[in-house]
């Protein structure tokens, strides 16, 4: 079965810091990966994919994400972290024409 | 731009009354579904739509139907309210296959008693 794992259910990092936020995946043939952010009682936004192309993924809010396909993984990493960082970040797969499997998330948390 | 618009925002239900939860969008987009969202469990897929009039299960659907009569409308209903269908639910839209990203309304948070 395709999947996401997030093997980190929370990450504090110190605003102005570098984050990174794991994810790793087990699909068959090519993945198709996303990250999303959810922020205090809001709905899921978009903040990047790969499809196929540079292992380097940017995306929204200064945001990016490396593949890695003999690690089979999906990080996503920010340079200097924001106090307004601080959200729930979901790692996802495509898993059929058109769903979606989502990891459990990881709370980041940006210390001022 | 309203996108994803799901009503209502918050519910209360008592076990064992039924209440529809409603979903639209005005993207055109041709694959809807329906998720929930639990503490340490992530988003699970309840029942998606590929388009009108055809629908399928997805990971969780027990206790829930769903029906898509038009391209804009996909709502949930809950049939019989347990206790253990309190959840925050997100309805979201996708306008084409696989590589293409998905678009999420505000949600809906349920708590049965």
């Amino acid at each position: 079965a395709q999947s996401v794992a997030q093997p980190e259910d929370q990450v504090n990092v110190a605003e102005g810091n570098p984050l990174t936020v794991k994810c790793t995946y087990s699909v068959s043939g090519n993945p198709y990966l996303f990250w999303y952010v959810q922020y205090p009682n809001r709905g899921l936004q978009f903040l990047l994919k790969y499809i196929t192309g540079d292992n380097l993924v940017k995306g929204s809010y200064g945001f990016e994400a490396e593949f890695n396909k003999s690690q089979t993984s999906f990080h996503l990493k920010k340079p200097s972290a924001l106090v307004s960082d601080s959200a729930l970040y979901f790692c996802a797969v495509r898993t059929g024409s058109y769903q979606l499997t989502f990891g459990k998330g990881t709370k980041l948390s940006v210390i001022p | 731009n309203a996108g994803v618009t799901q009503t209502p925002k918050f519910q209360v239900l008592k076990t064992g009354q039924s209440m529809t939860l409603q979903c639209a969008q005005d993207m055109n987009h041709e694959y809807m579904s329906w998720y929930r969202q639990d503490p340490g469990m992530g988003l699970r897929l309840i029942h998606y739509s590929v388009g009108a009039g055809i629908t399928d299960q997805g990971e969780v659907p027990n206790g829930y139907n769903v029906s898509r009569s038009t391209t804009e409308d996909f709502p949930l209903r809950l049939l019989s309210a347990a206790p253990s269908q309190t959840s925050v639910y997100f309805c979201a839209s996708k306008g084409g296959r696989g590589n293409t990203e998905a678009f999420f309304g505000q949600g809906t948070r349920l708590t049965v008693v």
